[in-house]
């Protein structure tokens, strides 16, 4: 167990549609990054918060944003999903910016878009 | 820009043999860079990662990497496959901390 939680671990919905997934890093880590993961296109970073404030982005569509909250879990929205967004979805977390840049992944969510 | 190759998308050992997984990287600078392995239907667990310190690294599981500068490379390997090695292993690079890169990844299937 990393530490860093997901929810939810699965979700199904249509195209069109709207959804947020949610990600808590572990205890007194700043950073939270979030990853997608697809057979066609390997694990691409998406985009990357640091207490709170957006610090880098990946590959990241319009149709996606990202929020880190002060409690300093995250969420990530995704909407007018297409076929092409059914992924698995990583959140990580790491201490900092400062540190050897240590990466702890959560489970996942597996977003399904029929 | 950096990136990672991984080349092998699928490596098969016999049990109780080397296990060579190969990462290159392209970097003007080295960077930091890290080995994962994923096992089905779970999330990704750092093996182990080098950060400009021992250029031989020990992770867990038996697993070791050596980064050659010269090669702009940190194989993977390890003495022995066990049956539980079987996973998806990922080589990922960094230089600001900020964006990863990861490489495809290497499916590693062991056969008894």
């Amino acid at each position: 167990d990393s530490g860093v939680t997901q929810t939810p671990k699965h979700l199904i919905t249509a195209t069109g549609q709207r959804v947020t997934l949610r990600c808590s890093p572990r205890s007194g880590d700043l950073s939270v990054y979030w990853y997608q993961q697809s057979l066609d296109q390997g694990l691409q970073f998406l985009i990357q918060y640091y207490n709170g404030e957006e610090r880098a982005k990946g590959n990241i569509l319009e149709r996606f944003s990202a929020q880190q909250f002060p409690d300093l879990h995250s969420e990530l929205n995704l909407s007018s999903l297409e076929l092409g967004d059914s992924a698995l979805y990583f959140c990580a977390s790491s201490v900092g910016l400062a540190d050897e840049y240590e990466q702890y992944f959560g489970p996942g969510t597996r977003l399904t878009v029929t | 820009a950096q990136s990672v190759t991984q080349l092998g998308s699928h490596v098969s050992v016999s049990e109780g043999a080397l296990v060579l997984l190969r990462c290159n990287y392209s970097s003007s600078v080295p960077p930091y860079l890290f080995w994962y392995v994923q096992y089905p239907n779970q999330g990704l667990q750092l093996l182990l990662k080098y950060t400009s310190a021992a250029t031989l690294v020990k992770g867990i599981n038996g697993f070791e990497a050596e980064f050659k500068k010269s090669e702009t490379s940190f194989h993977l390997t390890k003495p022995s496959a066990h049956m539980s090695d079987a996973a998806e292993y990922f080589c990922a690079v960094t230089h600001t901390g900020n964006q990863f890169y990861f490489g495809t990844g290497t499916s590693l299937t062991v056969i008894p």
